[in-house]
């Protein structure tokens, strides 16, 4: 069964970081680009960032940009995301979702983590 | 950035209803435009991709049509399972962007 595990959220202040992992099982997660997408409380999808298969490619929404760093590790069937100097409007739940051979669709998604940015 | 416009924002309808959902780009896409339902507290399912194509396991009353720039949800007989709120997505370039969503709800 394919299946995405993201964990790592929590409430920190602002300015502060944290980094979300999304652990991929059931199936060859070297051979699939990957995406983050947040969805803040009550409000709809924004999608994040995009990391191709080896990791050498990335793309950024503008609002997170020089501030959060998508990678991977092939090894660990891991994905990841630092969160640096967050601000209150990066409140929200993110998820890691998998991308078909890069259509740019996101099929299956995880069950997300909420970040919570506060003082 | 392509701007997604999704319409109705919501809707109330009956089971056994028919539901369209329309979805329009602000620039040309050609069919470079997905679907997803989110039920509460749930991550997103893909319905529909690349406009018209049924994603596995999803039933055959949901079918999407359009391209370039206006494209369509239909629901052809709305079950309870079905109240929930659907998303549009561009896959054209980045950045990627969805609609700002449709609420379907029980009338």
């Amino acid at each position: 069964e394919v299946q995405l595990v993201e964990s790592g959220g929590g409430l920190v202040q602002p300015g502060g970081s944290l980094r979300l992992s999304c652990a991929a099982s059931g199936f060859t997660f070297s051979s699939y680009w990957m995406h983050w997408v947040r969805q803040a409380p009550g409000k709809g999808l924004v999608w994040v960032s995009r990391i191709n298969t080896d990791g050498s490619s990335t793309n950024y929404a503008d609002s997170v940009k020089g501030r959060f760093t998508i990678s991977r590790d092939n090894a660990k069937n891991t994905l990841y995301l630092q969160m640096n100097s967050l601000r209150a409007e990066d409140t929200a739940v993110y998820y890691c979702a998998r991308d078909p051979h890069g259509r740019n669709w996101f099929d299956p998604w995880g069950q997300g983590t909420l970040v919570t940015v506060s003082s | 950035d392509i701007q997604m416009t999704q319409s109705p924002s919501s809707l109330s309808a009956s089971v056994g209803d028919r539901v369209t959902i329309t979805c329009r780009a602000s620039q040309s896409i050609g069919t470079f435009l997905n679907w997803y339902q989110q039920k509460p507290g749930k991550a997103p399912n893909l319905l529909i991709y690349a406009a018209s194509s049924l994603q596995s396991g999803v039933p055959s009353r949901f079918s999407g049509s359009g391209f370039g720039t206006d494209f369509t949800l239909i629901i052809s007989s709305l079950q309870p399972e079905d109240f929930a709120s659907y998303y549009c997505q561009q896959s054209y370039s980045t950045p990627l962007t969805f609609g700002g969503g449709t609420k379907v709800e029980i009338k």
